[in-house]
């Protein structure tokens, strides 16, 4: 059965941590791996990862996906308060219809 | 404007009631989708629709039906509402396989059911 397993489930830090979230896959037809931050309301996008090794990263935030070991990290530096959510993967299959999202990483940032 | 938007964002409602919950996208998108997350923020997937077909159909009690009129509209209905069936459901949306892989999601329905 295809599974997205996220480590930690959550985490408290103190702004200006810098902190790593994990996501593992076991998906068949993988394509590619999404992170998706949720505050209150809907998911927003992040990023997309599709190729081992390449880092992708926006301000603050990176991530690098590793598909021959089947996971991908996402890093925060410099963490403040408007860091706080919960953030969560997923993978996308290779008809492109079928996402998998892990049960999601749950960020608190104090100040 | 919003892309892909829900209505109505909150709904309370007794056992045994029927609700319907609408969806519509601007995006121009071909493939939409229902998920439901509970509150442990588990994101699943129920429904999929592509150009108003039927692709995914995850295992959803035949309580809940979806509907697409057009590929702008994806509406749930849900019939004999159950206390398990409180949850947030999330429409959202994707382009054509190819042409990105990312879906986009409305602001969520939430559902209480009392």
């Amino acid at each position: 059965e295809d599974k997205v397993v996220q480590s930690p489930l959550s985490l408290v830090v103190h702004e200006g941590d810098t902190v790593t979230l994990n996501c593992s896959y076991e998906v068949t037809n993988f394509r590619s791996l999404l992170w998706y931050k949720q505050e209150k309301k809907a998911p927003t996008f992040l990023f997309m990862l599709t190729s081992s090794g390449i880092e992708k990263k926006s301000g603050r935030l990176s991530s690098i996906l590793d598909k021959k070991e089947l996971f991908s990290i996402l890093n925060i530096t410099a963490t403040q308060t408007g860091d706080s959510a919960v953030y969560l993967c997923a993978t996308a299959s290779n008809t492109g219809n079928q996402f998998y999202f892990g049960t999601g990483t749950s960020l608190t940032v104090i100040p | 404007d919003t892309a892909v938007s829900q209505t109505p964002k909150y709904l309370v409602t007794q056992m045994g009631n029927d609700k319907s919950i609408k969806c519509e996208q601007n995006l121009g998108h071909d493939t939409m989708y229902w998920y439901k997350q509970d509150s442990k923020k588990f994101l699943k997937i129920m429904f999929s629709y592509n150009n108003k077909e039927l692709i995914i159909n995850e295992t959803v009690p035949n309580r809940f039906s979806p509907k697409s009129p057009d590929k702008a509209h994806l509406n749930l209905h849900i019939n004999s509402l159950e206390l398990g069936d409180s949850a947030v459901y999330f429409c959202a949306s994707r382009n054509r396989p190819g042409t990105g892989n990312t879906i986009y999601f409305g602001e969520g329905s939430w559902l209480t059911v009392v």
